[in-house]
C-alpha cells in the first residue's frame, strides 16, 4: 500500500475557475476526511465520509464546494467559481475505524496534500 | 465547540537539545493525536495517545486526560526533527473528526 494519495500536487487558477482535487485513500480504510490549511495555521475540518456516505459538513464548506466518494473508494472535492481566498493547501486523511460502534481507535494518515493557488 | 491550545508557538533548539510541547484542550476527548508536518507539508502520525504515556524511540508523549492537557517530549533533537508539531482532538460520537491546534514550530539548528 502507498498511503494516502492525492492529485493534482499543485493547481494554479484564475478567479472564477473550478477545480477538483482527488483523494486516493489506504484501500482497506472505510472513513475519507478532508481539511484545509492556511499558511500559520493548523488543519481545518471540512468533510468527512464513511464508506460512499458523507456523514458530516463544516460551516466551512460553502456551497461552492462539493464532495463525493460515489464507491466508498477514491473522494473528489470540487471547488465551483473560485474565489482568492480559497488559496490553501487542500488534505485528505483516511482511517480505519476499529472496533464496534464508536469505540476504538480511529488514527489519521494523511495525503501530501493539494496546494490551490488561485490569481 | 472543543478549543485546542499549543505552546510554545515559536521554539529553537541547538541539535542535542530536549524539549517539552504542550496541548491543553477545552473539554473531554477520547482521541487525541499527534503529528509533525516536515517544510513540505506532509503531515506525520507520531501517536495517538487519548492517555497514558507512550515512547517511540527520541519521542515520548503522555496525555492527562482528566486535566485536559497532553505532553510530547523530544530528547537529542535533531535537525530533522524540525517542522510544525499538531495536536489534535476528537471525539468518537463526532465521527473520529479531529480538531487541531495551531502548532509548534520547532526549528533545531546544527
Amino acid at each position: 500500500d502507498t498511503g494516502v494519495s492525492q492529485d493534482p500536487r499543485h493547481k494554479i487558477t484564475k478567479r472564477g475557475q473550478n477545480v477538483t482535487f482527488r483523494c486516493d485513500p489506504i484501500s482497506e480504510h472505510n472513513r475519507l476526511y478532508w481539511y484545509r490549511q492556511t499558511l500559520g495555521q493548523g488543519p481545518e475540518f471540512l468533510t468527512y465520509f464513511q464508506n460512499e456516505a458523507q456523514l458530516e459538513k463544516s460551516r466551512l464548506l460553502s456551497n461552492r464546494f462539493s464532495a463525493e466518494r460515489p464507491k466508498g473508494s477514491f473522494s473528489t472535492l470540487e471547488i465551483q467559481r473560485t474565489e482568492q481566498g480559497d488559496s490553501a493547501m487542500y488534505l485528505c486523511a483516511s482511517s480505519s475505524q476499529q472496533g464496534t460502534g464508536f469505540s476504538g481507535a480511529n488514527v489519521l494518515t494523511f495525503g501530501a496534500g493539494s496546494r490551490l493557488t488561485v490569481l | 465547540g472543543i478549543q485546542v491550545e499549543q505552546s510554545p508557538p515559536d521554539l529553537i533548539l541547538q541539535e542535542g537539545a530536549n524539549s517539552t510541547l504542550r496541548c491543553n484542550f477545552s473539554d473531554s476527548v477520547n482521541n487525541l493525536q499527534w503529528f509533525h508536518q516536515n517544510p513540505w507539508g506532509q503531515l506525520i502520525n507520531l501517536f495517538y495517545i487519548p492517555s497514558g504515556t507512550k515512547q517511540n524511540g527520541r519521542l515520548s508523549a503522555t496525555t492527562v486526560a482528566t486535566e485536559r492537557y497532553s505532553l510530547l517530549y523530544i530528547s537529542s533533537s535533531q535537525t530533522t526533527d524540525s517542522g510544525v508539531y499538531f495536536c489534535a482532538v476528537g471525539r468518537y460520537n463526532q465521527g473520529g473528526k479531529l480538531i487541531f491546534g495551531q502548532g509548534t514550530e520547532l526549528s533545531v539548528k546544527p
